[in-house]
């Protein structure tokens, strides 16, 4: 069993809709949890990190992490074509980007 | 743009062969972190200096190397290359050991 798991889609939703992405985990020893967005032939880009458990929103974008039932999600409102991408969860043991763990990525199509 | 700069863009060479990927961190940044994105691993953490010392390593193989210069580039070294080494590899940077690190855009690696 992977220690993160990420459905890879691919996942295509009309523009303006509200986007879910999720992940799911196994660690309990995962503190820092992290979103990217990576568009095609591109380097992953960090678009929001939170420590432990709680909400965060930034924008359009808003993350959950549920530690009890060892879950995250990313919410997209108002969805644009520009968010057309793939989108990769992370988890964290530490402090350092060095002990970053992987989803596979979902890629999500944003459809004009 | 996230300042750090990868070459060369896209590398093709033969098995057996030894190529050396670099890297030049953002303008500041003393952790340079290196991962290596394929299909079937997905993004996995290889190796990471801090202000031109080893800080860790995670899966890298014994016939790739790494290292960091006095004015913070850093430099992969992959030898004896096989076909399941075609991947891209990525570097990252961040101003100290942290999980808030920034992508460059990769080398893809393609060995024949």
């Amino acid at each position: 069993q992977k220690e993160v798991e990420q459905d890879p889609g691919p996942l295509s939703v009309p523009e303006g809709a509200i986007v879910s992405l999720n992940c799911t985990y196994s660690n309990s020893a995962f503190q820092y949890f992290m979103w990217y967005r990576q568009y095609s032939r591109k380097g992953p880009e960090l678009l929001m990190y939170t420590y432990s458990s709680g909400n965060k929103e930034d924008g359009r974008f808003t993350a959950q992490v549920d530690k009890s039932s060892k879950y995250i999600s990313l919410f997209i409102r108002d969805s644009q074509p520009s968010d057309s991408a793939t989108y990769l969860c992370a988890m964290c043991r530490g402090s350092s980007a060095s002990k970053i763990i992987f989803g596979s990525g979902t890629r999500l199509s944003i459809r004009p | 743009d996230s300042g750090v700069t990868q070459t060369p863009k896209h590398l093709i060479t033969a098995t057996g062969q030894r190529v050396t990927l670099r890297c030049s961190p953002r303008s500041g940044d003393l952790s340079v972190y290196w991962y290596q994105q394929s299909l079937d691993q997905g993004l996995q953490f290889l190796i990471q200096y801090y202000n031109g010392e080893e800080r860790a390593k995670g899966n890298i193989l014994e016939r790739f190397s790494a290292q960091q210069f006095p004015d913070l580039h850093s430099e992969l070294n992959l030898s004896s290359l096989e076909l399941g080494d075609s991947a891209l590899y990525f570097c990252a940077s961040s101003p100290r050991d942290r999980v808030e690190a920034f992508f460059g855009q990769g080398t893809r690696l393609t060995v024949v």
